[in-house]
C-alpha cells in the first residue's frame, strides 16, 4: 500500500525555522518527483514546490512565496523527503501536505498525498 | 502565472441529481488538468488527470471534460458520500496553481 506519512509540524515564532519530513513506503521512492503543498485554515490549497528525481539531477521548482526561504531536499536511501522552512512568516501558517508525482506521457500530476502537518507561525 | 477560476464556489443538490462544476485557465492549458475531491479533515484525492482521464478506484460516475482554458468535473448521480469540496489545478507551468474550489453539498 502506498503511504506518505508527513512529520514536524508544531509551532514556531515569527522568524523562525521548521524541517518537515515525509516518509514513504509502498512504492519506489526513487522513481517519483514529489512535492509539497499547503493549505491555511479554511483556505484553498496552494503548491509550494517540487524535487525531481535523480535521473533529473534532483532539480527543484519553488512558488514565488517561498522561494529563497524554503528548501526541498530528499534522501532516496531513507524513503524520506524534507522541507527546510526557514524565515517563517505568519501566513506560512498551513497543513503542509507531501505528495507523489506521476510522470507519464508528458503529464505530471498528484496521485498520492499524505495526511498532512500543521505549521503555526505565531508569537 | 496561470490563474485558475472554478465556479460556482458552492453548489447545493439533491441525491441522484446530475452536477456539474466549471473550471476555466487564464491562458491555454491543453489537457494538463486534474481534478481534486477533499472531504473535511482529510487529504486530497485525485478524481481526474489529464482533464477526462478517471484515476484508478475512482467511480465512474466522475467525468471530466474540456481542452485549451475551459473544463468542467461532471458528477453523475450525487450521492452522500460525494459531498466534498473539489478543486482543479493546472500542471500545464510552474507555479503549479489550483482553483479557489467548489463546496459540494446534499440539498
Amino acid at each position: 500500500e502506498v503511504q506518505l506519512v508527513e512529520s514536524g509540524g508544531g509551532l514556531v515564532q515569527p522568524g523562525g525555522s521548521l524541517r518537515l519530513s515525509c516518509a514513504a513506503s509502498g512504492f519506489n521512492f526513487s522513481d517519483h518527483y514529489m512535492d509539497w503543498v499547503r493549505q491555511a485554515p479554511g483556505k484553498g490549497l496552494e503548491w509550494v514546490g517540487r524535487i525531481r528525481k535523480k535521473d533529473n539531477s534532483y532539480t527543484t521548482e519553488y512558488a514565488a512565496s517561498v522561494k529563497g526561504r524554503f528548501t526541498i531536499s530528499r534522501d532516496d536511501s531513507k524513503n524520506s523527503l524534507y522541507l527546510q522552512m526557514n524565515s517563517l512568516k505568519t501566513e506560512d501558517t498551513a497543513v503542509y501536505y507531501c505528495a507523489r508525482v506521476v510522470v507519464s506521457s508528458g503529464h505530471h500530476y498528484f496521485d498520492c498525498w499524505g495526511h498532512g502537518t500543521l505549521v503555526t507561525v505565531s508569537s | 502565472d496561470i490563474q485558475m477560476t472554478q465556479s460556482p464556489s458552492s453548489v447545493s443538490a439533491s441525491v441522484g441529481d446530475r452536477v456539474t462544476i466549471t473550471c476555466r485557465a487564464s491562458q491555454g492549458i491543453n489537457n494538463y488538468l486534474v481534478w481534486f475531491q477533499q472531504k473535511p479533515g482529510k487529504a486530497p484525492k485525485s478524481v481526474i488527470y489529464g482533464a477526462s482521464s478517471l484515476q484508478s478506484g475512482v467511480p465512474s460516475k466522475f467525468s471530466g471534460s474540456g481542452s485549451g482554458t475551459d473544463f468542467i468535473l461532471t458528477i453523475s448521480s450525487l450521492q452522500p458520500e460525494d459531498c466534498a469540496t473539489y478543486y482543479c489545478q493546472q500542471y500545464k507551468s510552474y507555479p503549479l496553481t489550483f482553483g479557489g474550489g467548489t463546496k459540494v453539498e446534499i440539498k
